[in-house]
């Protein structure tokens, strides 16, 4: 069975503190991997795709296949990065994402 | 570009109703997908459409459907109510072009079963 796990619900860290959000995935296949973010009171929206290997908004993630893991992460977090962060990989070739339950980064001043 | 849009914001439907949630995509984007987000199950992928077709469907139950229309506007029906299908139903467009991909939310409907 496809199994993503984001084991921390709550991340407090102090602004300009590195953060990493872990996400471990359980998948058979070559799975895409997402983070999605969701702002307080915005629409859920696509942070990035392991695929495009890009940093988004100073957010990385480098998949480990071996460690089947998919961390996202950021050298120094802001204020403006509170919010709630989900993990979803997806079946390879196919679109059909498994979201984790998701983590709460809170940045505090 | 106008955004995705989700008609109607909210209802409240009794159990054993039928239910209809309209998503208007972005302009160009052909694949809209829906998901349910509740409190208990978090975010779950409902299906995917593309040209009119269903592409990728997740494990939800018949009840669920939905259709695409040629204008790429879908519905989705949820026929049959249960308390259990309160949630609040987000759909999303996208289009892929290569390796680049994009994909945008719209606001949900938020759906209350009685």
């Amino acid at each position: 069975a496809q199994r993503v796990t984001q084991p921390e619900k709550l991340l407090s860290v102090f602004k300009g503190a590195p953060v990493e959000l872990k996400c471990n995935y359980s998948y058979s296949g070559s799975p895409e991997l997402f983070w999605y973010v969701q702002y307080s009171r915005q629409r859920l929206q696509l942070l990035l795709r392991h695929i495009s290997r890009e940093s988004i908004k100073g957010f990385t993630a480098d998949l480990n296949k071996g460690e089947t893991s998919f961390h996202l992460k950021k050298p120094f977090a802001q204020e403006e990065d509170s919010a709630m962060y989900y993990c979803a990989p997806s079946s390879g070739g196919s679109y059909i994402p498994t979201f984790g339950r998701g983590t709460s980064l809170i940045v505090h001043p | 570009k106008a955004g995705v849009t989700q008609t109607p914001r909210y209802l409240i439907k009794t159990r054993g109703q039928q239910v209809t949630l309209s998503c208007s995509p972005i302009s160009g984007h052909r694949s809209v997908s829906w998901y349910q987000q509740t409190p208990g199950q978090g975010l779950q992928f409902l299906f995917e459409y593309f040209s009119e077709t269903q592409r990728n469907k997740g494990n939800f139950p018949g009840r669920f459907s939905g259709r695409q229309f040629s204008n790429s506007r879908s519905e989705m029906n949820v026929s049959t109510l249960e308390l259990g299908d309160s949630a609040l139903y987000l759909c999303a467009s996208s289009q892929r072009q290569g390796t680049s991909y994009e994909q945008y939310f719209g606001p949900g409907t938020r759906l209350t079963v009685t």
